[in-house]
């Protein structure tokens, strides 16, 4: 069965500090990983995917198959990056998602 | 991606009685899901919406508490019958535009049963 794991619920960090929100999944074939934002009372929506390779408002995500990690990254992390952060897993892409419980990170002034 | 419109945005029901909740898309979709994210936890699906035949359910859920219709590839809905407290959630539509295309959310529906 698969299984996406944030071992984080709350993350609290500085303006400006580093940030990095841990995601672990359990699958036993080749998944996609997803990591979703949800902002204060805005819809969920889609930050990373693996396979895109890309950062997004300097947040990157590196897929290590060997830990079983895609763990959430930015160099410097600003007062609006403030939100819930949800890692996703799927078999492919457009198919059904499994989430994570979540890691809502508060960056302080 | 695709513009997702959720009808109702919230909801007080009472128990015992059943909710429609609605999703539309301004375009066609391949995937449709519906997801329940109750208070405090983290999106569980609910069931794949299936164009022109019957959902297929997650484990836990049946057709008979939560019956889906998806007449064609823009629209669904999700039905939440013979409410009780336990039901209170947020109920989310998700679409996936084409093959390998990753999902897009809607708004969500805050339903509380009283």
């Amino acid at each position: 069965a698969q299984r996406v794991t944030q071992p984080e619920k709350l993350l609290s960090v500085f303006k400006g500090a580093p940030v990095e929100l841990k995601c672990n999944y359990s699958y036993s074939g080749s998944p996609e990983l997803f990591w979703y934002v949800q902002y204060s009372r805005q819809r969920l929506q889609l930050l990373l995917r693996h396979i895109s390779r890309e950062s997004i408002k300097g947040f990157t995500a590196d897929l290590n198959k060997g830990e079983t990690s895609f763990h959430l990254k930015k160099p410097f992390a600003q007062e609006e990056d403030s939100a819930m952060y949800y890692c996703a897993l799927s078999e492919t892409s457009g198919s059904r998602l499994t989430f994570g419980e979540g890691t809502q990170l508060t960056v302080n002034p | 991606s695709a513009v997702i419109s959720q009808k109702p945005s919230r909801d007080i029901c009472q128990r015992g009685t059943s909710l429609t909740i609605q999703c539309q898309v301004d375009s066609q979709v391949t995937m449709m899901f519906w997801y329940r994210q109750q208070p405090g936890q983290s999106l569980t699906l609910i069931a794949t919406a299936n164009q022109g035949s019957e959902a297929t359910y997650e484990s836990g859920f049946v057709i008979d508490k939560f019956p889906i219709s998806r007449p064609n590839l823009t629209f669904s809905t999700l039905t939440v019958s013979n409410m009780s407290p336990e039901d209170s959630s947020i109920y989310l539509c998700s679409v996936a535009i084409e093959i390998n295309s990753p999902l897009h959310f809607g708004n969500g529906t805050r339903l509380t049963v009283t």
